[in-house]
């Protein structure tokens, strides 16, 4: 069965400090991974693609990692900031399949 | 540009009521998506449009009918509501022809069945 599994559930930072959230998936075959940043109260925001061939990609302080070879990614934020404070959610794409989706990862950004 | 929209915000409802969610999309794209969000759980797809014209179910359609008006429309109808439909509903739009389509996602209507 096509799963996602992300971690942790949660996550309570300081703001300034780095974060990894990670992901790990058994969809076959793969098309590509995006990682989501669900604000409370609002809808999902692409954040980054990962495809097969991509091992890091970077979209300002958010930096992505993909190894498909162990169906793991990362997604690395950097000095974060308060307005981080949101949900995470890993989806897996597969062929024309719905979409799979992660229960995603709480983080919350403190001063 | 809106993106995409979706009304109403919020809704009660008893059990047995009916009622229709309306999607809207700006953006000209071919494909739209109807999911649901469960406390502890990924979203989960209950129906799609590939194109207008077109309409498939996805994972969890009982209990669900959609309507795709035109490219623009896309509603989602419950017809005899139940407590197991209490969520948060999400519409997304994307273009299907890209072999890797980006979601668009509207604000949610947060459902209570009571």
């Amino acid at each position: 069965k096509n799963q996602v599994e992300q971690s942790p559930q949660s996550l309570i930072i300081l703001e300034g400090k780095n974060c990894t959230l990670q992901c790990n998936y058994t969809v076959s075959p793969f098309s590509n991974l995006r990682w989501y940043k669900q604000d409370t109260g609002r809808g999902p925001v692409s954040l980054t693609i990962m495809t097969f061939s991509e091992n890091t990609k970077s979209n300002g302080r958010y930096t992505a990692t993909l190894d498909a070879d162990t169906k793991q990614s990362s997604l690395h934020i950097t000095a974060s900031q308060l307005s981080d404070s949101a949900s995470y959610i890993c989806v897996v794409r597969s062929g024309n399949t719905p979409l799979v989706f992660g229960k995603g990862t709480r983080l919350s950004v403190i001063a | 540009n809106a993106g995409v929209t979706q009304t109403p915000k919020f809704q009660v409802l008893k059990t047995g009521q009916s009622m229709t969610l309306q999607c809207a999309q700006d953006m000209n794209h071919n494909s739209m998506y109807w999911y649901r969000q469960d406390p502890g759980m990924g979203l989960r797809l209950i129906y799609y449009s590939a194109s207008e014209g077109t309409t498939d179910k996805g994972e969890v359609p009982n209990g669900y009918n959609v309507s795709r008006l035109n490219k623009r429309e896309f509603s989602l109808r419950l017809e005899s509501a139940a407590p197991s439909q209490t969520s948060v509903y999400f519409c997304a739009s994307g273009e299907g022809y890209d072999p890797h389509p980006t979601l668009f996602f509207g604000p949610g209507t947060r459902l209570t069945v009571l």
